[in-house]
């Protein structure tokens, strides 16, 4: 199946600064790409969908100009988490579709731990 | 809406024993549906999906899910649990070709 690299795993950073988290396509070109968000022991909730070269739609109550998402390329997008808190702390995972493709491909996820 | 129901936060079952974890979709015309599996830390491991075709669906691990569109359910089911079946299961459906949407989750202990 389809490959998606997720990077970093884990991440910890001091409350304030930005993160950035990257999820590729290794083997696809992946013209849409999701981010979840995923807190303990719950599932996952879709934040943004972004289409490459779009700007991204995010989900009611999910700030934007908090979590900034690039779809710059066909194989790469970038979220990050501006001036964190610890209240963003949180498992975060992306996936990626190509185009006329149904099912969607997953990253590892990314461990983020503000403090 | 469409949404995913999974009833059972929590199910313990013996190691050798039958398991059935329960999904339930809100009706679609074309409803994709998934299952994953989730160990702590970890990311999601798909175990089968159903598009269309024959409604029973054979997965990994020994998993497999019937769909059911008279009951709009997706049941995962595996005759014999092993204790490394132990983790979250998340049921998901793709509604209107458009971006997944998941269950609350299934956690499953297994006893030995």
């Amino acid at each position: 199946g389809a490959v998606v690299s997720q990077h970093p795993s884990r991440v910890i950073c001091k409350s304030g600064t930005s993160v950035k988290i990257e999820c590729r396509s290794l083997d696809f070109q992946a013209t849409t790409m999701f981010w979840y968000r995923q807190f303990p022991k719950q599932s996952l909730m879709l934040m943004a969908t972004s289409n490459e070269g779009s700007k991204a739609t995010y989900e009611q109550g999910v700030e934007k100009d908090k979590f900034l998402i690039n779809h710059a390329s066909l194989t790469l997008s970038t979220l990050t988490v501006t001036s964190a808190h610890p209240e963003d702390s949180s498992f975060y995972i992306c996936s990626a579709r190509d185009t006329g493709q149904i099912e969607a491909f997953f990253g590892q996820g990314t461990r983020l731990t503000v403090v | 809406a469409q949404s995913v129901t999974q009833p059972d936060i929590h199910i313990t079952v013996s190691e050798g024993a039958s398991l059935e974890l329960r999904c339930n979709y809100s009706y679609g015309a074309t409803p994709y549906l998934f299952w994953y599996v989730q160990s702590p830390g970890q990311g999601l491991q798909l175990l089968l999906k159903y598009f269309s075709g024959d409604t029973l669906v054979q997965g990994i691990k020994g998993f497999e899910a019937e769909f059911k569109r008279s009951q709009s359910s997706f049941n995962l089911r595996k005759p014999s649990v092993h204790w490394s079946d132990a983790a979250e299961y998340f049921c998901a459906q793709l509604p209107n070709n458009n971006d997944m949407r998941f269950g609350a989750g299934t956690r499953l202990t297994v006893k030995p």
